[in-house]
């Protein structure tokens, strides 16, 4: 059983540009959810993805979007990259629900130079 | 709003010494708790998840954590450290109805020989 998947797994881009992320979620999951991982920081919630709508979203600006499709991967853009937008982004699945384990991937190390 | 205290950073222990590693939250409902494993350049991995059906909870590689609500703490303990268990260890909450998880900040485990 495949777990979760991400691409690429290191970028490198400039201030100004704009990258897309991307995530397949664990077999049967239809719940996907990205994080911030800054260095030796915790993961910071981005926002989630259910049914092909944004159900949540934490506290990021708007440079940072997303997109779920019919088969439940999914997308995260960001634009007019900045410094501070280099960490490591996680993207995780789960079912709907409160309890449900959120399953994360190994991640895609974004360096803004 | 839900929130997560890991204190310190970084915890250091001999091979075969108990691990404890504190985690308290905050919560205006009862919450979910997790605790998830970090291993170097990887994702992360759940270890456990309290859900409200019993306090003590155990998960996987010898770890289990208790819950109590009188103390708002949620910390992972093992009795006998392994050179294996060296990773950075993240407490998190979800409640609320919230879908996000909130994340510690995390802490480092150093298991010497």
């Amino acid at each position: 059983d495949a777990g979760v998947t991400q691409s690429p797994t290191h970028l490198i881009k400039t201030r100004g540009q704009q990258v897309t992320l991307r995530c397949s979620p664990k077999s049967g999951h239809d719940t996907v959810s990205w994080y911030q991982q800054a260095l030796g920081q915790g993961p910071q919630f981005i926002f989630q993805y259910y049914e092909e709508e944004e159900r949540q979203r934490g506290n990021f600006p708007d440079r940072f979007s997303g997109h779920q499709f019919p088969n439940y991967s999914s997308e995260l853009n960001v634009n007019a990259l900045l410094l501070g937008d280099s960490a490591l982004y996680l993207c995780a699945s789960s079912l709907p629900g409160g309890g449900e384990t959120q399953y994360f991937g190994p991640g895609t190390r974004l360096l803004v130079l | 709003a839900q929130s997560v205290t890991q204190l310190g950073s970084h915890v250091s222990v001999s091979e075969g010494a108990l691990v404890l590693l504190r985690c308290n939250y905050s919560s205006s409902v009862p919450p979910y708790l997790f605790w998830y494993v970090q291993y170097p350049n990887q994702g992360l991995q759940l270890l456990l998840k309290y859900t409200s059906a019993a306090t003590l909870v155990k998960g996987i590689n010898g770890f289990e954590a208790e819950f109590k609500k009188s103390e708002t703490s949620f910390h992972l303990t093992k009795p006998s450290a392994h050179m294996s268990d060296a990773a950075e260890y993240f407490c998190a909450v979800r409640g609320g109805g919230s879908e996000k998880l909130v994340f510690g900040k995390g802490m480092k485990l150093t298991v010497n020989p």
